[in-house]
């Protein structure tokens, strides 16, 4: 069964610490991987992108990760702002064509504190 | 930039009234999406549609229906409403049927049923 799994559930930081979330997942064939950022009433926006081939791909502030082989990402978030303070979307896609069918993570719930 | 605009931020309703959440897109995207999203559950697909008059159901499409008559417009209709029906509801949508196309999202509907 495809599944994309995030821990922690909620993480809670002071301002100016770095943080990193993390995604497992067990989606089979793998296309794409994404993390989306989601802001309280708002909907979901597109922080990164990773292929297969890629590991590592840096949006400002943000870094993500990804190791194909063992199936896990990360995303990185270095000097966290007050900004920060959102839930964090692990998004795998497991076909090429598929019409853009996306697995979704459960999210992160990150709270950054002054 | 991207637009995806909902008609209704909330939205409250009484069990068996009939429901239409409206999206529209700015940008002649191919494919549209609706979503809904519930604490601990995350994002689950209800019903995508590549172009316009097609649709196809996605993961929970039990108990709604979709519309689409005009490309930039993609419709999900509640035909009887019920409490378990209360939930944030998210309209997507994509450029194409390609998997590597970002999924642009709308700020989201909270339908509460009561």
């Amino acid at each position: 069964k495809n599944q994309v799994e995030q821990s922690p559930q909620s993480l809670i930081i002071l301002e100016g610490k770095n943080c990193t979330l993390q995604c497992n997942y067990t989606v089979s064939p793998f296309s794409n991987l994404r993390w989306y950022k989601q802001d309280t009433g708002r909907g979901p926006v597109s922080l990164t992108i990773m292929t297969f081939s890629e590991n590592t791909k840096s949006n400002g502030r943000y870094t993500a990760t990804l190791d194909a082989d063992t199936k896990q990402s990360s995303l990185h978030i270095t000097a966290s702002q007050l900004s920060d303070s959102a839930s964090y979307i692990c998004v795998v896609s497991s076909n090429y064509n598929q019409g853009g069918k996306l697995i979704f993570g459960q999210g992160t719930e990150l709270s950054v504190k002054p | 930039d991207v637009k995806v605009t909902q008609s209704s931020r909330y939205l409250v309703k009484r069990t068996g009234e009939k429901v239409f959440l409206e999206c529209v897109q700015d940008m002649d995207h191919e494919n549209m999406f609706w979503y809904r999203q519930d604490p601990g559950l995350g994002l689950r697909l209800i019903y995508f549609s590549y172009d316009v008059k097609m649709k196809e159901k996605g993961d929970i499409p039990e108990g709604y229906s979709v519309s689409r008559e005009k490309k930039e417009r993609f419709s999900l209709i509640l035909e009887s409403a019920s409490t378990n029906q209360t939930s944030m509801y998210l309209c997507a949508s994509s450029l194409s049927r390609s998997s590597y196309n970002e999924q642009f999202f709308g700020p989201g509907t909270r339908l509460t049923v009561l």
